[in-house]
């Protein structure tokens, strides 16, 4: 049982490169989420997903898309990279709803774009 | 709009000490959770405690308690005997029953470095 697992673990990008951040998990999880972590800012959160074939827009979407054609995987996806999306990326899933239910985090993807 | 404010940026502590985590929590529901998460240095995020608003309990697991105040909007956290694997970052977070707004809002941690 690995969890969460997202790949890949590191990554730089050039400004205006795309990329495509994978995350997997084999807990049979309903609910998936895209989350970026500043320095003094805590976690924000990107895109969610309740379910397959649904995303839904967090906090912070502007710049990224997701996908979510399998329940077990949501993916994170930059089109054109900018410096202000370095940052390091956690994927999370839960059971049901984020409310009820405690979310079990990625080990992270950590973003450069230069 | 929720929010949650750990206004304790950094602390640091020596070995076996008691030390004390705020949070501050601020939402207009009757209904809302608050969680508590540790980030160690290999930075992983790990869930320790889910507490709904309707349970005021104060919660003990361990070296670790919790202490709920509805009255004050505080959730903190304390550890005690503290010990250098409890180094880490810690995150609270508030998440309110609201269908269609699924936002876990975190705060924005505390460092806590315990001193051998």
């Amino acid at each position: 049982n690995a969890g969460v697992t997202q790949t890949p673990k590191f990554r730089v990008l050039k400004t205006g490169q795309s990329m495509t951040l994978l995350c997997a998990q084999d807990m049979n999880h309903e609910y998936m989420y895209w989350y970026r972590q500043d320095p003094g800012m805590g976690l924000r959160l990107i895109h969610y997903s309740v379910g397959e074939g649904t995303t839904a827009k967090g906090e912070v979407p502007d710049g990224y898309n997701v996908s979510r054609l399998k329940k077990q995987n949501f993916l994170l996806g930059l089109e054109s990279a900018a410096p202000s999306q370095t940052s390091v990326y956690f994927c999370a899933s839960s059971y049901l709803r984020a409310e009820a239910y405690e979310q079990y985090f990625g080990p992270g993807t950590r973003l450069t774009v230069t | 709009a929720q929010k949650v404010t750990q206004a304790q940026t950094e602390i640091s502590v020596v070995e076996k000490e008691d030390v004390t985590l705020d949070c501050v929590y601020e939402t207009r529901d009757t209904t809302y959770y608050l969680f508590w998460y540790k980030q160690p240095p290999s930075g992983e995020l790990v869930f320790l405690i889910r507490r709904n608003s309707f349970d005021e309990q104060n919660e003990i697991s361990g070296r670790y308690s919790w202490n709920f105040q509805k009255s004050t909007s505080s959730f903190n956290f304390t550890i005690t005997a503290s010990q250098v694997v409890d180094s880490a970052v810690y995150f609270c977070a508030l998440s309110e029953e609201n269908f269609g707004n699924e936002k876990l809002t975190f705060g924005t941690g505390t460092r806590l470095t315990i001193i051998p």
